[in-house]
Formats: structure tokens, sequence, C-alpha cells
């Protein structure tokens, strides 16, 4: 049972574009979501995150949106750069006590920005 | 930024030994580390959560016994995959988390490529 989901594997966008990677959860005790890239041979590096009591955070050309109602989240690039191509992860934490606020990591979804 | 060593970074040996992993946070303190196992084209699915000076929390259907896990200090957590099978074959990748903040974020390191013949 899948508590985080990336449903798209892929995504190709052309250089200078927005890119919009989804993601869903289904457990409603998540309330701290974090996005990170990772690169071959690499561990992940973390993105950007937000907590449940806000609806966007922003950093630089990244973006991430929450619509806790829908339990979806997004990051948004702009513009797409031929370097922001690796695979993304989704993940989410319950903060709550004695979580240990450990990560629930979606499948990943492989960006490749075109020159 | 915070920066998680991991070593090695691949190991190929025989069935039945006991391979041992480390994982260092090296510019801050660390009382809460994670092992992650990650099988191809799968997300990264935690392991055990290992905790300083005392025992680590597994997850649903991770041996313990298999996969022992030492906290012994504030940098340092390894974890040995105890006689090891070609089914142990995987990629082994840890996290450190700043303590704390509430929200800080795991750092991870660079992951351990286990191939077990």
């Amino acid at each position: 049972d899948q508590q985080v989901k990336q449903n798209s594997p892929s995504l190709s966008v052309q250089e200078g574009r927005i890119s919009i990677l989804n993601c869903d959860y289904t457990n409603s005790m998540f309330d701290y979501f974090l996005w990170y890239k990772k690169y071959p041979a690499e561990g992940p590096t973390f993105l950007i995150s937000i907590s449940s009591i806000k609806d966007k955070n922003e950093d630089g050309r990244f973006t991430v949106f929450l619509n806790k109602s829908a339990k979806h989240l997004s990051l948004h690039i702009v513009p797409s750069q031929p370097g922001d191509s690796a695979v993304y992860f989704c993940a989410a934490s319950a903060t709550g006590g004695g979580s240990n606020y450990k990560l629930t990591f979606g499948k990943g979804t492989l960006l490749t920005v075109n020159p | 930024g915070a920066v998680v060593s991991q070593h090695p970074s691949r190991v190929i040996c025989k069935s039945g030994t006991s391979v041992k992993i480390e994982c260092r946070s090296l510019d801050f303190q660390a009382t809460t580390m994670f092992w992650y196992r990650q099988f191809p084209k799968q997300s990264l699915m935690l392991m055990a959560t290992s905790n300083e000076g005392s025992k680590a929390t597994y997850e649903q259907g991770v041996e313990k016994d298999k996969f022992l896990i030492n906290h012994a200090s504030l940098t340092l957590s390894t974890l040995t995959v105890t006689s090891a099978h070609p089914e142990d074959s995987s990629f082994y990748i840890c996290s450190a988390r700043v303590s704390g903040r509430v929200e800080q974020p795991q750092h991870f390191g660079d992951g351990t490529r286990l191939s077990i013949l």
C-alpha cells in the first residue's frame, strides 16, 4: 500500500519552460513534505519542503504547492535548465510525537530537460 | 550545507560474508540516523531508525538479527548485513537529521551498492 505516489515515472520538458512534478499521498497524518533531487550514483539532495500549515513555499526557481484537501502536492521549476535533469522524489512525514520524523518516499519521477 | 558520508560506495562479496556499512555526519550532530534500501525502479524503503545510545527501531518485515545497526556516537551509525545472501543485493543508503528543530530535512549519503555473489 503506497502512501506516497508519483504517478509519472518520467517527464520531458524544453529548456526555459516550466516543469511540474506531481505527488499524491493517502495518509492524513502526514504534515511535512519534502522534495529531493537525485543524480545517478549519488544520494538524494534536499531541494525544498513545505509544512501543512502553508500552501506554498518558494525558493528561487523552485516552488512547492500543497493542496491538503486533495492530498496533493506539486513542484514547479521555472525556468527549467538542463542541469535540472535528475530523478525527483517526493517524501512525506508525520511530525507528531514519537514519529522520529521518518520519511515515506514516492517512486520518483525522472525529469529530462532538453536544451 | 549538511554533509553525510557513507562508506564503502560499493561492495562485492561472496555469499555468507558479513558486510559493514558506515554512515557519518561530517559537520553536524545527528541523534537520529535512518537506513534505507532501494530496489531498481522502486522508492527508498525505510529499514530502520537508528538512535544514538539506544536500540534501533526496525520497520515491519525487516529482520533485526540480519541487519544489525549500531549508533555509538552522535556522528556515526553502522549497518551490518550478517551472512549476506544474493537476495540481500541492493542499494543501501543512510541519512541523518540535524537535531533540535522540528522541521529539519534528512541529509543523505551517496549510498552503498551491495552485490552478493
